[in-house]
């Protein structure tokens, strides 16, 4: 159980495009996700907090703009880069917890986003 | 500020060692801990949780934990070069709002 599934797995655009990912919880519902962002040899840094029905928590000096999330339902979640720009290419990935008991985190596999 | 470090390693150990890998968090009210294992170019995936003080152990895995001191350690037994890979300590506050530490990359050579 607690699977986390994320697509695309990896994507490449052009600069100035933008790019939706997608995340959802496959056998679990999930009122709140999380979105992290990796660079290569560097740890995961906290995006922003998805919350179905409600507007997304944004960590300090991420742009809100730029990065549209969206929580419509229980088992979704979606992130989109606009007008992504090449120093925008990084894992991304998303988690939604588990019990209110554990706080443990279920990842996703992650999203590579190449921008060229 | 919500900081959790990691000894920066690399780490390098032999086949068969015990391979000790720390952790130190800054804020008091921290709930829950753990240690995830990521291989390169995968998502993290989770080997240990902890919750309360004192040791914690999983087949090769002990995970200890020290809330005074505000130190989470892992101890991987009999390392394997299966192990080898990048672990990252995280600690989760209020409202599932979980931190990662930068991760220890941990070679184990044959």
């Amino acid at each position: 159980g607690a699977v986390v599934s994320q697509h695309p797995s990896w994507v490449i655009c052009k600069s100035g495009t933008s790019v939706k990912i997608e995340c959802r919880s496959l056998d679990f519902q999930a009122t709140t996700m999380f979105w992290y962002r990796q660079f290569p040899k560097q740890s995961l840094m906290l995006m922003a907090t998805s919350n179905e029905g409600s507007k997304a928590t944004y960590e300090q000096g991420v742009e809100k703009d730029k990065f549209l999330i969206n929580h419509a339902s229980l088992t979704l979640s979606t992130l989109t880069v606009t007008s992504a720009h090449p120093e925008d290419s990084s894992f991304y990935i998303c988690s939604a917890p588990g019990s209110s008991s554990s706080y443990e985190q279920y990842f996703g596999p992650g999203t590579r986003l190449t921008v060229t | 500020q919500k900081e959790v470090e990691q000894n920066s390693g690399p780490l390098s150990v032999p086949e068969g060692a015990i391979a000790s890998l720390n952790c130190t968090y800054s804020d008091r009210v921290s709930q829950s801990f753990f240690w995830y294992r990521q291989y390169s170019g995968k998502s993290p995936e989770l080997i240990m949780s902890i919750y309360s003080n004192g040791d914690k152990e999983d087949g090769r895995f002990t995970a200890q934990l020290n809330k005074a001191s505000q130190y989470v350690s892992l101890l991987i037994r009999d390392s394997q070069p299966s192990d080898s890979a990048t672990y990252l300590c995280a600690v989760t506050y209020n409202n599932n709002d979980m931190r990662f530490g930068a991760g220890t990359r941990l070679t184990v050579k044959p």
